[in-house]
C-alpha cells in the first residue's frame, strides 16, 4: 500500500518570502505521479503541480515549484514570492498509472501580511 | 461545463437515517471518485469508477455504503443507518482515465455530512 507522510501540520510565512512544505512517501512501484493540491478555506481543492515520476527535471508552474527525490522518496514545494492568497491547506498525493490518488494529512500554510 | 457538481452541500440527519449524495462530473470524464474528508484531515479514499465499473473500494467503505454509477455519468453514494463517525465532508473528483489519463483529478465542493 502506497502511504504519504506530511510532517508538517502547519506553517506560516511572510508576504513575498520563499517557503519550503515536506511530503515524503512510500512505494514500491516505479511509474507513478506525485501532486500538490491546495485547499483553501471553504473552497474547493484544486492542482498546484504535478510530476511524473520518470520524469528526472522537477516540474515548476510559476511561483510554484518541486523537489523531486525519487531515491529518498521526498517530494517538496517549495513556494516563491508567497501571496496572501496562497493561505490554505497543502496536500501531497500520490497515484500510481491509471489508478486512484492518495493523499497526505495536510500542512496548514498562513501566508501573514 | 461548469465542473464537478455536488448535491446537497450540506446534509444534516439523525442517526440510523438514510443519506443519498449525488454527483455529477465533468461531461467527458470517464473516472470518479469519491473520498471523505474530516476536519484537518487530508481526503481519505473510498471508492472509484471507470464508465459504470467500480474498479475498487476502500475498506474504509462499510457495508453501510454503497456508491453507484449506473450510466457512466453521475453517480451516487448511499449510506444507511448513518452514524455520528459518518460526519464528514464527501468529495467527488473526476478525470480523465485510460488513453487520456493525465493523473489530475477535479474536485467539487463537496457534501458536508453532519449525523446528530
Amino acid at each position: 500500500a502506497q502511504t504519504v507522510t506530511q510532517s508538517q501540520p502547519e506553517m506560516s510565512v511572510q508576504e513575498a518570502e520563499t517557503v519550503t512544505l515536506s511530503c515524503t512517501y512510500d512505494t514500491s512501484e516505479n511509474n507513478y505521479y506525485l501532486f500538490w493540491y491546495k485547499q483553501p478555506p471553504s473552497r474547493q481543492m484544486i492542482l498546484v503541480i504535478r510530476q511524473e515520476a520518470y520524469k528526472q527535471q522537477n516540474a515548476t508552474e510559476n511561483r510554484f515549484s518541486v523537489n523531486f527525490q525519487k531515491a529518498a522518496k521526498s517530494f517538496s514545494l517549495k513556494i516563491s514570492d508567497s501571496q496572501l492568497g496562497d493561505t490554505a491547506m497543502y496536500f501531497c498525493a500520490f497515484m500510481k498509472h491509471n489508478n486512484d490518488m492518495r493523499f497526505g494529512a495536510g500542512t496548514r500554510l498562513t501566508v501573514k501580511p | 461545463d461548469t465542473g464537478v457538481s455536488q448535491d446537497p452541500r450540506h446534509k444534516i440527519t439523525k442517526r440510523g437515517q438514510n443519506v443519498t449524495f449525488r454527483c455529477d462530473p465533468i461531461s467527458e470524464h470517464n473516472r470518479l471518485y469519491w473520498y471523505r474528508q474530516t476536519l484537518g484531515q487530508g481526503p481519505e479514499f473510498l471508492t472509484y469508477f471507470q464508465n459504470e465499473a467500480q474498479l475498487e473500494k476502500s475498506r474504509l467503505l462499510s457495508d453501510r455504503f454503497s456508491a453507484e454509477r449506473p450510466k457512466g455519468s453521475f453517480s451516487t453514494l448511499e449510506i444507511q443507518r448513518t452514524e455520528q463517525g459518518d460526519s464528514a465532508m464527501y468529495l467527488c473528483a473526476s478525470s480523465l482515465g485510460l488513453a487520456g489519463f493525465t493523473g489530475e483529478l477535479f474536485f467539487g465542493e463537496g457534501s458536508r455530512l453532519t449525523v446528530l
